[in-house]
């Protein structure tokens, strides 16, 4: 089975733009989490989506959003990028949400963005 | 709340010697708990992982980790390390699922410890 996907692999933006990064989870899960890792802060959890609703969310500006769509697949979008945001965007799949037991999350391999 | 920490930012241990990585955290409620393993440009890969039941867990390359409710601990543990293992290793930890809202799943992490293996 196809582990969790995420494109593009590398981006380079410059100040102000935005940009859209993807991510396919492991057929079958449909819950889909963002995470940024960067040196200074870390892993931070950024929010989770689950049937296309946003469940939670972490403690990030309104510049940073996402979306799930029907298929499970997801998006997140940053807008008016500022040099802080580079980091590596982390996404994870696990099997299903709202259960009597947790999920393990399975990761991607991320997408690196350098904001300039 | 949860919080997770990793007081060993790196770790230097040579070929074939034991090693302990440590992670204690701190939660008003009960929780699951991980350890990840990152390799140098990759994303990070689940090492093993703690739901119930037997307190010591292990995962398939040889790497042991120990829930110590009491001490609020769960340091992972490899009686022999080869130098493949060098890498970066997050413990985290997650509400358990009794506490969890409907879909939550956020994983609370360390700040993670380096694990450097040299010959």
């Amino acid at each position: 089975k196809a582990g969790v996907t995420q494109t593009p692999r590398y981006l380079i933006k410059t100040r102000g733009q935005q940009v859209t990064l993807s991510c396919s989870p492991i057929s079958g899960h449909r819950s889909v989490s963002w995470y940024q890792q960067t040196p200074g802060q870390g892993l931070q959890f950024l929010f989770e989506y689950f049937s296309e609703t946003q469940r939670n969310k972490g403690n990030f500006p309104g510049r940073f959003s996402g979306r799930q769509f029907s298929n499970s697949r997801s998006e997140m979008n940053v807008s008016t990028l500022e040099l802080g945001d580079s980091a590596l965007y982390l996404c994870a799949s696990s099997l299903k949400a709202g259960t009597r037991s947790t999920d393990t999350q399975y990761f991607g391999p991320g997408t690196r963005l350098t904001v300039l | 709340a949860q919080s997770v920490t990793q007081l060993d930012s790196q770790v230097p241990v040579f070929e074939e010697a034991p090693v302990e990585l440590r992670c204690n955290y701190s939660s008003s409620v009960s929780v699951y708990l991980f350890w990840y393993v990152q390799y140098p440009n990759q994303g990070l890969q689940l090492l093993l992982k703690y739901l119930s039941g037997s307190t010591l867990v292990e995962s398939i390359n040889g790497f042991e980790a120990e829930f110590n409710k009491s001490q609020t601990s769960f340091h992972l543990r490899k009686p022999s390390v080869h130098i493949s293992d060098t890498a970066e290793y997050f413990c985290a930890v997650s509400p358990h699922h009794s506490q969890q809202n409907t879909g939550f799943q956020k994983l609370v992490f360390g700040t993670g410890t380096r694990l450097l293996v040299s010959p």
